[in-house]
């Protein structure tokens, strides 16, 4: 059982150049999140799913997109990448329901160096 | 006010010692909130719900004051291995989302 994996673990882009980011989870959970964490600023949350093909906007959306096109997968685009967005990127994933606990599941995380 | 504050330390302590954090929240239509643990260069992880009543995991207790809308995390018998960021984290009834403070830094010593 894996739990939340991501792709790739560090990356380093020139400035203008795009990429995707993986996510994966075996958990079968309903919901998925993007957070990025920089020094000093804390985990903050970009784009996160609640289920198959729905998306939303978090607290930082701009610059990046996302997609839900399989329930395991959440992928996150930088289309033309800025050396603002150098940062640790974080995954996670939840079960949906009203349950008190809202565990969310991290993935390792991936490191980006936009330069 | 910003959502969840915490004390971003460091909290240098001895081995054995006792030690409290202590987290405000600005929302009082909050309803769930947890302390997560992260290690450095590594990802969070839920160390605790925190309950209204009050809550303990072994060397772990967890407060909530939902009056003056602070949570605090005390851990008794500080080990080196409890080194590590600790982030107070809330959730709003009805939201999928969870809001995480910056994390109090804490450095545990021989």
């Amino acid at each position: 059982n894996a739990g939340v994996t991501q792709t790739p673990k560090f990356r380093v882009l020139k400035t203008g150049q795009s990429m995707t980011l993986l996510c994966a989870q075996d958990m079968n959970h309903e919901y998925m999140y993007w957070y990025r964490q920089d020094p000093g600023m804390g985990l903050r949350l970009i784009h996160y799913s609640v289920g198959e093909g729905t998306t939303a906007k978090g607290e930082v959306p701009d610059g990046y997109n996302v997609s839900r096109l399989k329930k395991q997968n959440f992928l996150l685009g930088l289309e033309s990448a800025a050396p603002s967005q150098t940062s640790v990127y974080f995954c996670a994933s939840r079960p949906s329901g009203r349950g008190e606990i809202h565990e969310q599941y991290f993935g390792p995380g991936t490191r980006l160096t936009v330069t | 006010r910003k959502e969840v504050e915490q004390d971003p330390g460091p909290f240098n302590v001895p081995e054995g010692a006792t030690v409290a954090f202590n987290c405000t929240y600005s929302n009082s239509a909050s309803q769930s909130f947890f302390w997560y643990r992260q290690d450095c260069r590594k990802e969070p992880k839920l160390l605790m719900s925190v309950y209204s009543s009050g809550n303990e995991d072994g060397r772990f207790t967890a407060q909530l004051n939902r009056a003056s809308q602070y949570i605090s995390l005390l851990i008794r018998d500080s080990k080196l291995s409890d080194s590590a960021t600790y982030l107070c984290v809330v959730n709003k009834a009805g939201y999928s989302t969870l809001t995480f403070g910056k994390g109090t830094m804490l450095l545990v010593s021989p």
